[in-house]
């Protein structure tokens, strides 16, 4: 199946430690993201990556980290500097260029619980 | 200002009728606008998009785009109790990729 992959479903952190969310495309996207959302909220934007190995920050990249060393894969590591990591966590792929329709398809997402 | 806004809901209608989703943006270069459905706990997931003034239908769907007055909405004719979800506005401006920027999100509630 063609798609995007995003694990675990559901993850379990303690304070202070740094835990890694994994994400997987099939899709043959040059573009990958992550984005964080909060209860209730819309989605804001951690970091992108236009093509392998290289990546921006997004609007809210602060306490996380990320890694593009293959084009279907971009994993996403919150860190203890993350101070409130609790949220649910999207990853999505597109095709790169200026089509008009050219749009992005997320994963399942990954559930992040501070304990 | 926020870039994209969407009233956050509930929007609350009767099975049957037509509800009415709106979004207004702030960037005037935005080109391409994109509705995504999320229902609760889930991913959101692609509906439609258009980048011409006008409208646009597909289904029961009907996306409608006024670059002039910066505002873009759905409608969704014959609502279902299936249709109840988070529909989220997002958009782009072609010179930057598939960069989108997203609104927060409308709830809609469909009643039996």
């Amino acid at each position: 199946d063609g798609g995007i992959t995003q694990s675990p479903k559901y993850l379990f952190r303690k304070e202070g430690q740094n835990v890694t969310l994994s994400c997987e495309q099939n899709l043959n996207h040059d573009a990958m993201y992550w984005y964080r959302q909060d209860p209730g909220q819309g989605l804001r934007l951690i970091y992108y990556s236009q093509i392998v190995n290289d990546f921006q920050k997004g609007d809210i990249a602060e306490g996380y980290s990320v890694s593009r060393e293959k084009k279907e894969s971009f994993p996403l590591t919150v860190t203890s500097a993350q101070k409130n990591p609790t949220a649910f966590y999207l990853c999505a792929s597109g095709r790169t260029g200026r089509g008009p329709g050219n749009t992005i398809y997320f994963g399942e997402g990954s559930w992040l619980t501070v304990v | 200002q926020k870039e994209v806004e969407q009233n956050s809901g509930p929007l609350s209608v009767p099975e049957g009728a037509i509800a009415s989703l709106n979004c207004t943006y702030s960037d005037r270069g935005s080109q391409s606008f994109f509705w995504y459905r999320q229902y609760s706990g889930k991913s959101p997931e692609l509906i439609m998009f258009i980048y011409s003034n006008g409208d646009k239908e597909d289904g029961r769907f009907t996306a409608q785009l006024n670059k002039a007055s910066q505002y873009v909405s759905l409608l969704i004719r014959d609502s279902q109790p299936s249709d109840s979800a988070t529909y989220l506005c997002a958009v782009k401006r072609d010179n930057a990729g598939n960069m989108l920027t997203f609104g927060g999100g409308t709830r809609l509630m469909v009643k039996p």
